[in-house]
């Protein structure tokens, strides 16, 4: 069962530019959790905002949690070309096992 | 460095063949888990597991048993392969603790699996 879906699918921006990526999801969570995943290898953990938490920071990355409307957004400031990879929500199930949503897929270009 | 490793980054059989993906973690980690990833579909969860010898199933476990007879090694088995089974599995582990504290899992680098 998918749990967060991805807003938009696909993104293209340039360097030195913020991209946002939206997530939304269905049930109540314990934690909202951003991944990325470069082309064609395993997922890398970005930041994990917790329910009780508004916002969080960790670099040039901002995560947004907004449980009244089931809601989550990452932000990526000043884009650079290594930032193009696909990143994906998750939420906690049970057995601590993530429901995923399908990813956005982000290019940045030169 | 912590690591999530699997036994094939590439991998190629034929179907009807009996197909063995090894997950490896060397973080002492409680829970592990296989994922497979299809285009527009995202991760699915096949199993998972918490325990040595113990398996629960995930969304997807049809065609698909696993084994974990060690705490750092969690195997997932394609039965009789199939083509619909053509994917890019992912194998992921984590610790366990409070769902409130719960951090990160950690995923191998994937294997892509055809299957003719």
């Amino acid at each position: 069962s998918q749990q967060g879906e991805e807003d938009p699918q696909a993104l293209s921006i340039q360097e030195g530019e913020n991209a946002t990526m939206n997530c939304s999801y269905k049930t109540s969570i314990n934690n909202l959790q951003w991944y990325r995943q470069n082309s064609g290898r395993g997922l890398v953990h970005l930041i994990l905002i917790r329910s009780n938490e508004r916002e969080k920071h960790s670099g040039r990355l901002r995560v947004t949690l907004d449980t009244s409307k089931k809601s989550s957004s990452l932000l990526i400031t000043a884009s650079r070309a290594a930032d193009t990879a696909s990143y994906f929500c998750a939420a906690l199930r049970t057995g601590y096992a993530l429901n995923f949503g399908k990813g956005t897929s982000l290019l940045v270009t030169p | 460095d912590v690591k999530v490793t699997q036994s094939s980054r590439y991998l190629v059989k034929r179907t009807g063949e009996k197909v063995f993906l090894e997950c490896v973690q060397d973080m002492d980690h409680e829970n592990m888990f296989w994922y497979r990833q299809d285009p527009g579909l995202g991760l699915r969860l096949i199993y998972f597991s918490y325990d040595v010898k113990m398996k629960e199933k995930g969304d997807i476990p049809e065609g698909y048993s696993v084994s974990r007879e060690k705490k750092e090694r969690f195997s997932l088995i394609l039965e009789s392969a199939s083509t619909n089974q053509t994917s890019m599995y992912l194998c992921a582990s984590t610790s366990a603790g409070l769902p409130s504290s719960y951090n990160e899992q950690f995923f191998g680098p994937g294997t892509r699996l055809t299957v003719l």
